[in-house]
């Protein structure tokens, strides 16, 4: 089936504009990451959702970035009035993740997407 | 807080040789889930291996293997017979089992294969 999808694959913008990005996740796939990767670093881990439950948003850097997920399926990362540090590869991952009677979570493997490689000018 | 760390940077190996990629981590958890990751230059991030803290025998996958060493907190990959196509950055990452959503990922090494 297919895999988790970005886009665009490149954005390049000016410093203050506004960008989206997307993500659509692998069909059934209840849980969905957003990372940042900047040249020659790791992975930063910006948000997370799960289900209908509320968000994990505490690794988003500043109020400038948000993101939703509609549906349980697609979500959109935003980033309000860019900045030249912004510009990094925005990875989106999904799992699907599975509960166990103990209340704990049998972790499943991420898929990533291609990424959007963000450039701000 | 969990970290991760890979003190390689760039590593390289000859066609065919074996190499190993090190990794360690910090927690204080007992439960949790450990990962290597490979992301070629396309920037699709593929899953290479994984291995749960609470087994004891070490993963397997073809030509990759994992060195678990939970006292140590340890978490080396060893590339067997390296093919050109294993060429890529190597992440290795941390997700506790029960708490967080987080996966916790090092710096990477860049592994180069000579022909």
């Amino acid at each position: 089936g297919a895999g988790v999808s970005q886009s665009p694959s490149n954005k390049v913008t000016e410093k203050g504009k506004d960008v989206e990005l997307r993500c659509d996740p692998i069909s059934g796939h209840t849980a969905l990451y957003w990372y940042r990767q900047s040249l020659g670093q790791g992975l930063e881990f910006l948000i997370y959702f799960q289900g209908n439950s509320a968000p994990d948003k505490s690794g988003l850097p500043s109020d400038r970035f948000s993101a939703e997920r509609t549906g349980g399926s697609v979500s959109t990362l935003t980033i309000q009035r860019t900045q030249q540090e912004d510009s990094a590869v925005y990875l989106c991952a999904s799992s699907l993740e599975r509960w166990l009677s103990s209340g704990g979570d049998d972790t499943d493997t991420q898929y990533f997407g291609p990424g959007t490689r963000l450039t701000v000018l | 807080a969990q970290t991760v760390t890979q003190s390689q940077p760039e590593m390289s190996v000859q066609e065919a040789e074996t190499v190993t990629l090190s990794c360690t981590y910090d927690t204080s958890e007992s439960d949790y889930y450990l990962f290597w990751y490979k992301q070629p230059p396309s920037r699709q991030m593929i899953l290479v291996i994984r291995q749960e803290a609470y087994k004891q025998q070490n993963a397997t996958e073809n030509r990759f293997s994992v060195n678990f060493q939970k006292a140590a907190k340890s978490f080396s990959l060893k590339i067997s017979d390296s093919q050109l196509g294993d060429a890529a950055m190597y992440f290795c990452a941390y997700r506790h089992s029960n708490t967080g959503n987080q996966f916790y990922f090092g710096t990477g090494t860049s592994l180069t294969v000579i022909p």
